[in-house]
């Protein structure tokens, strides 16, 4: 069964920082793109960013500058360190595999507030 | 970045009777093999989204067959046949052609 667990999120301060983690399991993970999709609080679904199997990187606008993505695929893990942070970075951090987006996990919430 | 626009955003459904989803992309996001890289997704209250359609039409495993993908290029819809209580949430359509993925704003579907 293919599972995604996140981790790392929290109460953080602006200008302050975070690394969010993804634990994959039940697929080979080397084979996949992995991403990380966010949701504003009551908000529609924004993609972040994307490392690819031989770690092609994308950033959104938005974040390009201030969140770095990577992976371990000795770990089968992803992650997102997340710096500079803004009141408009608060959301539910999801790890992604794909595209099609075919596993979630279930989300880590990042508040930035002070 | 390629925009999408989805209509309605509100969608209030008797059950047992037919829903249907617009979404259009800003540019064409059929590539030269034929393939229209549109997914859809459904969010259920409380839960992380889940994959329903993916390449425009071909539902994703154990996604009953009452929901239907269609469309190419820049106009796509999602159709439910007959909707049932346990399809309410909100519906969100996503452009893969460029890895810079973009979602739609969502729609979202309640039973009357």
């Amino acid at each position: 069964e293919v599972q995604l667990v996140e981790s790392g999120g929290g109460l953080v301060k602006p200008g302050g920082s975070l690394r969010l983690s993804c634990a994959a399991s039940g697929f080979d993970f080397t084979t996949y793109t992995m991403n990380w999709v966010r949701q504003a609080p009551g908000k529609g679904l924004e993609w972040v960013s994307s490392v690819t199997p031989s770690r092609d990187i994308f950033y959104a606008d938005s974040v390009k500058g201030r969140f770095t993505i990577s992976r371990d695929n000795s770990k089968s893990s992803l992650y997102l360190h997340t710096s500079s942070l803004r009141a408009e970075d608060t959301a539910v951090y999801y790890c992604t595999r794909g595209p099609p987006l075919d596993s979630w996990g279930q989300g880590t919430l990042v508040t930035v507030s002070s | 970045d390629i925009v999408m626009t989805q209509s309605p955003l509100s969608l209030p459904v008797i059950p047992g009777e037919p829903a249907s989803i617009s979404c259009r992309s800003s540019q064409s996001l059929l590539d030269s093999n034929g393939h229209n890289f549109l997914d859809w997704y459904l969010q259920k209250p409380g839960q992380s989204p889940q994959l329903l359609i993916f390449l425009g039409s071909t539902r994703a495993p154990g996604v009953p067959a009452r929901f239907s993908g269609s469309g190419s290029g820049t106009d796509f819809t999602l159709q439910i046949s007959r909707v049932e209580a346990e399809d309410v949430g909100i519906y969100y359509c996503m452009q893969a052609f460029q890895t810079r993925y973009t979602f739609g704003q969502g729609t979202k579907l309640e039973i009357k």
